[in-house]
C-alpha cells in the first residue's frame, strides 16, 4: 500500500515569504506527527494531530509556524515570514490508533535563500 | 526529560565484519526505544523496537539490539555488515506508550560507513 507522501519535496524560497508544505498519511492513520530535521542533526517533535486537533503544538518553534489537519486526514504546515534558520528537512510521520510505530514520509526539504 | 545519547557520530567498518552503534538514554519512565535508518534522499525506516518485552530485539536485515536498564544502554548490532547497510542511524525514546500519543526523541545520528 501506498506509504506517507510530501510535496513537494524541494521548496526554495526567499526571506520573508509564506510557505505551505503537505503531508498525506497512511490511509485510515490517525495520529499525525511533524518533525524538522537540520542539518548534521536527528529529527525534532513539531507538533501532534490526533484526528483534526492539534493534540500538541509544544514543538513550534515560534508563532510564525501553524498546521492544520481539517478533515483528519491530510496535514499542512504553514510558515510565514520565513527566515535563513527555518531551513532544513520537514518530515511528516502517521501512525494507526493503538499502535506506538510511527511511518514517515520522505521530507520536504526547504531552503531559504 | 527523556533524551538520547548516540555515542559516536561516524563508525566506519569493512563488509563482513561486525557492527556496533551505540546509544545511552535517559528517561524517568519506562522507556520505548527505537532504531530508525535513513538512507539519503529516502524516508526514515524502522529497524527495530523495544517495549518492555523480551530485552534482546530483533530487527530486520540481521540487525538487534540489548536493553540495559542497569547501564541505560540500547546499542545496535549485526553480526556482518553489507555494503548497503551504509546509512545514518537513530537511536530513539519515547514516553511509554499511552492513548497513542508517542512523541519521539532523536539522538543526532550516527553515520555508518561500509568498505569494501
Amino acid at each position: 500500500g501506498a506509504g506517507v507522501s510530501q510535496t513537494p519535496s524541494n521548496k526554495v524560497t526567499e526571506k520573508g515569504k509564506y510557505v505551505e508544505l503537505r503531508c498525506d498519511p497512511i490511509s485510515g492513520h490517525t495520529a499525525l506527527y511533524w518533525y524538522r530535521q537540520s542539518l548534521g542533526q536527528g529529527p525534532e517533535f513539531l507538533i501532534y494531530f490526533q484526528g483534526t486537533g492539534a493534540a500538541d503544538d509544544s514543538g513550534l518553534p515560534n508563532d510564525r509556524f501553524f498546521a492544520v489537519r481539517p478533515e483528519g486526514s491530510v496535514s499542512t504546515l504553514k510558515i510565514q515570514r520565513t527566515e535563513r534558520g527555518d531551513s532544513a528537512v520537514y518530515l511528516c510521520a502517521s501512525s494507526p490508533e493503538g499502535h506506538n510505530e510511527q511511518f514517515f514520509g520522505p521530507g520536504t526539504r526547504l531552503t531559504v535563500l | 526529560a527523556q533524551s538520547v545519547t548516540q555515542l559516536d557520530s561516524h563508525v566506519s567498518v569493512s563488509e563482513g565484519t561486525p557492527v556496533l552503534l551505540r546509544c545511552n538514554y535517559s528517561s524517568s519512565y519506562s522507556p520505548s526505544l527505537f532504531w530508525y535508518v535513513q538512507h539519503p534522499n529516502k524516508g526514515l525506516q524502522l529497524l527495530l523496537k523495544y517495549t518492555s518485552a523480551a530485552t534482546l530485539v530483533k530487527g530486520i536485515n540481521g540487525f538487534e539490539a540489548e536493553f540495559k536498564k542497569s547501564e541505560t544502554s540500547f546499542h545496535l548490532t549485526k553480526p556482518s555488515a553489507h555494503m548497503s547497510d551504509a546509512a545514518e542511524y537513530f537511536c530513539v525514546v519515547s514516553d511509554r506508550f499511552s492513548g497513542g500519543y508517542n512523541k519521539l526523541i532523536f539522538g543526532a545520528g550516527t553515520r555508518l560507513a561500509v568498505h569494501p
